[in-house]
């Protein structure tokens, strides 16, 4: 099984909501990422999970806020998001401390109106 | 910092052709590169992941090669189908203190028509 899922697919918020992104792995990798993508445009890494400890924050506005609460989980909090943070946003999971490679869930498409 | 250029940006073809899609990196300490196609609106699907210390990696049709002294990385397609139109992303894998970040190129968008 290499499966990413995400969960939404699909997601409307406003901009004084509280939402979150949640993503689960069963393939026993300690490193797990969230990613931005917007149209037309590669994905562009914000945070980085090793066995459950934040490692990497890649200077990421604060109303965006992660969380790993075991190894197979990672949630992505977000409050008082701007237009400008409508993106597909992706989870991705790799081995660690061997960094081998990536498997990325389908994303969840969000839209901040 | 790791920069990632794709060549070319688009590409489209008949079926039937062999392609290749090249990927050039900036930083020669990269500790892996993979190979990503991405249908629109989907995730990221992995096609192929090279090594540091591998040259070359082959799945089905697919054939990746990595050249770090160069900084450079191909992907050849052989016998091109339809069904192969999709983004395709190179991406460098860190080392060090940005252990397993990826940075991406920006693309290749691949359309092989009948």
């Amino acid at each position: 099984d290499t499966e990413v899922t995400q969960t939404p697919k699909h997601l409307v918020m406003g901009m004084t909501n509280k939402k979150s992104l949640k993503c689960e792995q069963h393939m026993g990798h300690r490193a797990m990422y969230w990613y931005k993508q917007k149209a037309k445009k590669p994905p562009e890494l914000m945070f980085v999970y090793s066995y459950e400890k934040l490692s990497i924050n890649e200077s990421v506005p604060s109303r965006f806020s992660p969380e790993c609460p075991n190894s197979s989980l990672l949630n992505l909090h977000l409050h008082a998001l701007q237009p400008e943070d409508s993106a597909l946003y992706l989870c991705a999971s790799s081995q660690f401390p061997r960094v081998a490679e990536a498997f990325f869930g389908q994303g969840t498409r969000l839209t901040v109106v | 910092k790791q920069e990632v250029t794709q060549i070319p940006a688009a590409l489209s073809v008949p079926e039937g052709e062999n392609l290749v899609l090249n990927c050039s990196f900036t930083d020669s300490a990269i500790y892996n590169l993979q190979w990503f196609r991405q249908d629109p609106g989907k995730g990221l699907t992995s096609l192929l992941l090279i090594q540091s210390s591998q040259r070359e990696q082959t799945s089905g049709r697919l054939n990746a090669s990595l050249d770090k002294s160069s900084g450079r990385s191909t992907l050849y397609i052989a016998a091109s189908q339809p069904g192969d139109s999709a983004t395709y992303l190179c991406a460098g894998i860190a080392g060090g203190t940005s252990y397993g970040k990826l940075t991406f190129g920006q693309g290749t968008i691949l359309t092989v028509h009948p």
